[in-house]
């Protein structure tokens, strides 16, 4: 059963608008949560995170919102550039008896058209 | 800047070989992660090591094996390879005791099994 959902495979905006990407969660324990973003032939990058005791985190033109009432998150870039297209995961934090491992969702292919 | 390097981006095996994935990373990091990315299903934990000689299974760890000797080394082993194993892998460390769990991946090996 999947923990992390993300329920859009694609998604294609134009250059100069909002790109929201969201993302589910089942696992209340869950008490980070990370987006990435992946290039083709390239390892993820880390993006932003926001803490489950928070409800948003900014860092220039990305902004993670989480309402953990709905168990959902979303990264919002504005405004979008067509470097942004990439496949963004989102990603949940989660601790083991010897320490934390990420649980990513599938991923969501953003395309940004000039 | 931590730098995490997978030995070889692209190989190609035959079924039943036996394959071994490698990756290093220069940061000190006490964590080290394997996971494999497959269109779809997005990116899997296989397994994961907290120390040296320690190593915890992670979602899909059947079929594969590891091994962490030292601190800076964390290698796959495919015993006897399969078509099913054909994949994006990679491979992360991070900061032991970090709590957003941030990792910090390498490159990708691209593994064709025939």
């Amino acid at each position: 059963d999947q923990q992390v959902k993300q329920n859009s495979p694609s998604l294609s905006v134009q250059e100069g608008r909002i790109s929201i990407l969201n993302c589910d969660y089942t696992n209340s324990m869950f008490d980070y949560f990370l987006w990435y973003k992946k290039y083709p032939a390239e390892g993820p990058t880390f993006l932003i995170s926001i803490s489950s005791i928070k409800d948003k985190n900014e860092d220039g033109r990305f902004t993670v919102f989480l309402n953990k009432s709905a168990k959902h998150l979303s990264l919002h870039i504005v405004p979008s550039q067509p470097g942004d297209s990439a496949v963004y995961f989102c990603a949940a934090s989660v601790k083991h008896q010897a320490g934390t491992a990420l649980i990513f969702g599938k991923g969501t292919t953003l395309s940004v058209s000039s | 800047d931590v730098k995490v390097t997978q030995s070889s981006r692209y190989l190609v095996k035959r079924t039943g070989e036996k394959v071994f994935l490698e990756c290093v990373q220069d940061m000190d990091h006490e964590n080290m992660f394997w996971y494999r990315q497959d269109p779809g299903l997005g990116l899997r934990l296989i397994y994961f090591s907290y120390d040296v000689k320690m190593k915890e299974k992670g979602d899909i760890p059947e079929g594969y094996s590891v091994s962490r000797e030292k601190k800076e080394r964390f290698s796959l082993i495919l015993e006897s390879a399969s078509t099913n194993q054909t994949s994006m892998y990679l491979c992360a460390s991070a900061q032991k005791g970090v709590r957003t769990g941030e990792l910090f991946f390498g490159e990708g090996s691209r593994l064709t099994v025939l």
